[in-house]
């Protein structure tokens, strides 16, 4: 199975801050990555595929980069709708692991 | 808009099963997988399995064969998930998500979530 971790767990941060979250694959995924923003009693919400894709009416201010075992997701000028949890998830091969998440917290 | 609508929350005691139900509705049914993710209270996201409504052809995560069984009705474009020997350890949030396969592979969207305690 890939394993799959993010790091920091958490952070803390301000509005208007740039904010990185990294993602490391135990082996390669190539470009199967993708990242989820996840609130408090909510279901997980698609933020990007394919390691930099951002699908319909996910904001600018979010982007993806990373190939093969090591990708990074960061947010330009932190907004108070983006305090949530950020998953990363392979789909290169089952199982479709997920890695323990990053919370991101109000400094 | 596509759409995954899932069954109220459950009970269980220890040692019996459980059934998630999920009801899609907006695309074609048979035209997408249906992943099942787990989380935890407090915890992360934990795949389960995934069922291809097409043939109803199931791939799961080692650590849930034998235990999980997943199944669809076509007539009613509804999967299930029943999970059968619950333990406490099976106390979470059950997600059933729309697989997106174009070579790349995405889960959008997800159900609303099915709370599963197990206790005595």
């Amino acid at each position: 199975d890939t394993q799959m971790s993010q790091s920091p767990s958490s952070l803390s941060a301000s509005i208007g801050d740039r904010v990185t979250i990294t993602c490391r694959a135990s082996q390669s995924v190539s470009f199967y990555l993708n990242w989820y923003q996840q609130k408090p009693g909510r279901a997980p919400k698609l933020l990007i595929y394919s390691a930099s894709t951002l699908p319909s009416g996910v904001p600018s201010r979010f982007s993806g980069r990373g190939s093969g075992t090591d990708f990074t997701l960061t947010i330009n000028s932190l907004q108070p709708e983006d305090f949530a949890t950020y998953y990363c998830q392979q789909t290169y091969s089952p199982p479709r692991t997920f890695g323990l998440g990053t919370k991101v917290e109000l400094k | 808009q596509v759409q995954l609508v899932q069954s109220g929350a459950e009970v269980k005691k220890p040692g019996a099963s459980v059934s998630v139900s999920c009801t899609t509705s907006g695309y074609t049914f048979t035209s997408y997988s249906i992943d099942w993710v787990r989380q935890a209270p407090g915890q992360g996201l934990e795949w389960i399995g995934t069922v291809n409504p097409s043939d109803n052809s199931t791939t799961f995560a080692q650590k849930f064969q034998g235990r999980v069984t997943m199944t669809r009705d076509t007539s009613t474009n509804t999967l299930y998930m029943e999970m059968t020997s619950l333990r406490s350890e099976d106390t979470a949030v059950y997600y059933c998500a729309r697989l997106l396969d174009y070579g790349i592979k995405w889960l959008d969207p997800w159900g609303q979530g099915t709370l599963v305690t197990v206790s005595s």
